[in-house]
This record gives C-alpha cells, structure tokens and sequence, in this order.
C-alpha cells in the first residue's frame, strides 16, 4: 500500500486564483513529517513547507500553506493567488519515525500543476 | 556554496555496462539517500545511509550498490547498467534531527540513458 497518495495527475488554475493539491498519507507513527516539494520543468527539487504531526497549527510560507488534518490523514498543500511561475510537478512527501526512525522520506507520485494566464 | 553535489548531469551507458554516480555533501549531514524518478511513479528510494559506515536498502534497490566510508560521499554504483535503469537519479541529505522540519536537500540529479 502507498504512504503517500495524491489523486490529481494533473490540475489546472487561472492565474492569482487559489489552488488545492491533495495529499493523504497512511502511518501508524504518532510522530511523523510531512513536507511539500516543488519540481520546475528544469528538474531541481525545492523544498515549499513542513508540517510536523505535533504541530497544532497549519504551516504557512509565503504563498504556501499546508492544510492539515490529522483525523483524515490529509496534508494538502494551498497555493494562493498562482504564478505562471508556479507551473511545475508537486509532491508531497512523509517522513515517519522522529522520534527514532531513519528519517527517510517517502514520496507520492506528484501532481502537475499548470496555471493559465 | 554550501550543498549536495552530483556528478556527472548526464550519462549515457550501453548495456552491461558499469559506473558509479558521485554525490558529495558539504553540511555535516548524517543521513543520505539516492532516490530514482521516473513518469508517473514519483521518486523511489533506492538506498539510504544514516552515517558513514551504515547503509540500507529501499524500495528498489536490485542492481545498486553504495557504500558510505565518509560522511561527505555516498556514492551509487550501476554493476551492470540495463535499459529499465533508465531514469533520472537525485541524491538527497539531511540532518538527524527530523523535527527540524528543513526536509531534505536535494542534488540537481544525473539524467542517466542506458541503450
């Protein structure tokens, strides 16, 4: 079974309107992260944000905010007011184990996110 | 300037061929990984390192081997390179402490062909 699944393989969005990718994940762990990935069409992988499963409040940068829910085990990443420059490959990624684990990620398949001028 | 390092960005191999990818961190990292990325199957883990002497196997290790004899190098060696190794490889590493929420640093990947 996947930890990671986003749903969307690809979505689109007008310019400066808001947009959701959906991420759900599956752990037993009671103390995990979850982090958000950029990927541009140049390849580089850039970190967005991070939640920790102990954080009582959403994660917020910039643009960027993490819509956490514990009891659904959904983190999905809000992009608000979108750029052409945020046309890219999103994933969402989990790390389990904090408090002993590797600390090594596991990471969905991504969502392709274009936005139309 | 402060980061992970791969080499080389692109490679093309023939069939039973062998090489090894460098990755090299400047940030004191514990952990290091090599991930595979191909369309539609997001980055797979391929092997791992929590510290210089430790590795483990991922999800799809079969026909990878590393080793880690420094903190700074964990390089990913192709034994005999088959064309299903076709795929883009990024190294990544980060620090022990998870709760510190910076995720992983990420190479700029090697674009790898094998025909």
């Amino acid at each position: 079974a996947q930890k990671i699944t986003q749903t969307q393989p690809g979505m689109f969005v007008q310019e400066k309107e808001a947009v959701t990718l959906d991420c759900t994940y599956d752990t037993s762990d009671q103390s995990y992260g979850l982090f958000w990935y950029k990927q541009p069409s140049s390849g580089e992988m850039i970190f967005l944000i991070y939640q920790g499963s102990y954080d009582e409040q959403n994660a917020t940068e910039g643009r960027y905010s993490l819509n956490f829910q514990k009891a659904r085990k959904s983190a999905n990443l809000v992009i608000s007011a979108s750029q052409l420059g945020d046309s890219a490959m999103y994933f969402c990624a989990m790390r389990e184990g904090l408090s002993g684990g590797s600390y090594i990620p596991t990471f969905g398949r991504g969502t392709s996110l274009i936005v139309h001028p | 300037n402060a980061g992970v390092t791969q080499t080389p960005k692109f490679q093309v191999l023939k069939t039973g061929q062998s090489m090894t990818l460098q990755c090299a961190q400047d940030m004191n990292h514990e952990y290091m990984s090599w991930y595979r990325q191909d369309p539609g199957m997001g980055l797979r883990l391929i092997h791992y390192s929590v510290g210089a002497g430790i590795t483990d196997q991922g999800e799809v290790p079969n026909g990878y081997n590393v080793s880690r004899s420094t903190t700074e190098d964990f390089p990913l060696r192709l034994l005999s390179a088959a064309p299903s190794q076709t795929s883009v490889y990024f190294c990544a590493s980060s620090t022990r402490q998870g709760d510190l929420g910076y995720g992983y640093t990420f190479g700029s990947g090697t674009r790898l062909t094998v025909v």
